[in-house]
């Protein structure tokens, strides 16, 4: 079974720690996303990655960064976490060819707490 | 960017069936219309997804206006494990946005 699995499920840090968010998926996708969801607002993209090493800005990348050194693993990095950065954060990922453009496989998402 | 309108929430009983609506008036020929759904502590999963013609598969139906500016998603017999939150997305390329979907709660 098809599957991309997020490190943690839940996470408490506190404000100006740096927090890795680690995604691993083993369908051997080209393109990988991270999203956060907040009650409210649906989901919303914060970066995405067509490739190794290569990234994209979504609609919120500030305060973000993410890091894709291999295929199958992409990390989400809060360089200085706030408050305003608790959420759920989710990890998808698609192929770039064979299925229908929008067609995602997530994970079931790091709840963040920063205090 | 393309945007869809659906309502917050939605009522069904079990066992009868129940429509989705979602509107897309600003769809654009290549848009792919999709449809996920978000199960408690779960990460959104794909139901189903069309282009012009309605389609089937072994979730859910999905039926789209002639003109293509609305979609309705079909579940033919409700369960209790279809509550959820449903989310219409029109898709143009990788980038998925998604809008607040509608919560779907299923009366036993």
């Amino acid at each position: 079974d098809v599957k991309v699995t997020q490190s943690s499920r839940y996470l408490v840090k506190r404000t100006g720690e740096k927090v890795f968010l680690e995604c691993v998926q083993d369908m051997d996708h080209e393109n990988m996303f991270w999203y956060r969801q907040d009650p409210g607002l649906g989901l919303r993209l914060i970066y995405f990655s067509y490739d190794v090493k290569m990234k994209e800005k979504g609609d919120i990348p500030e305060g973000y960064s993410v890091s894709r050194e291999k295929k199958e693993r992409f990390s989400l990095i809060l360089e200085s976490a706030s408050t305003n950065q608790t959420s759920m954060y989710l990890c998808a990922s698609s192929l770039s060819e064979g299925l229908p453009v929008g067609y995602q496989h997530f994970g079931d998402g790091t709840r963040l707490s920063i205090l | 960017d393309a945007k869809t309108t659906q309502p917050n929430s939605m009522e069904s009983n079990e066992e009868e069936p129940v429509h989705l609506p979602c509107n897309h008036s600003t769809i654009s020929g290549t848009d792919y219309i999709h449809w996920y759904r978000q199960l408690p502590s779960q990460g959104p999963e794909y139901v189903i997804h069309g282009l012009t013609s309605n389609v089937n598969n072994r979730m859910a139906s999905l039926a789209i206006a002639e003109d293509r500016k609305s979609s309705t998603l079909i579940l033919h017999r409700a369960t209790l494990r279809d509550a959820a939150v449903y989310y219409c997305i029109l898709t143009g390329d990788d980038k998925i946005i998604f809008g607040k979907g509608t919560r779907l709660h299923i009366l036993p």
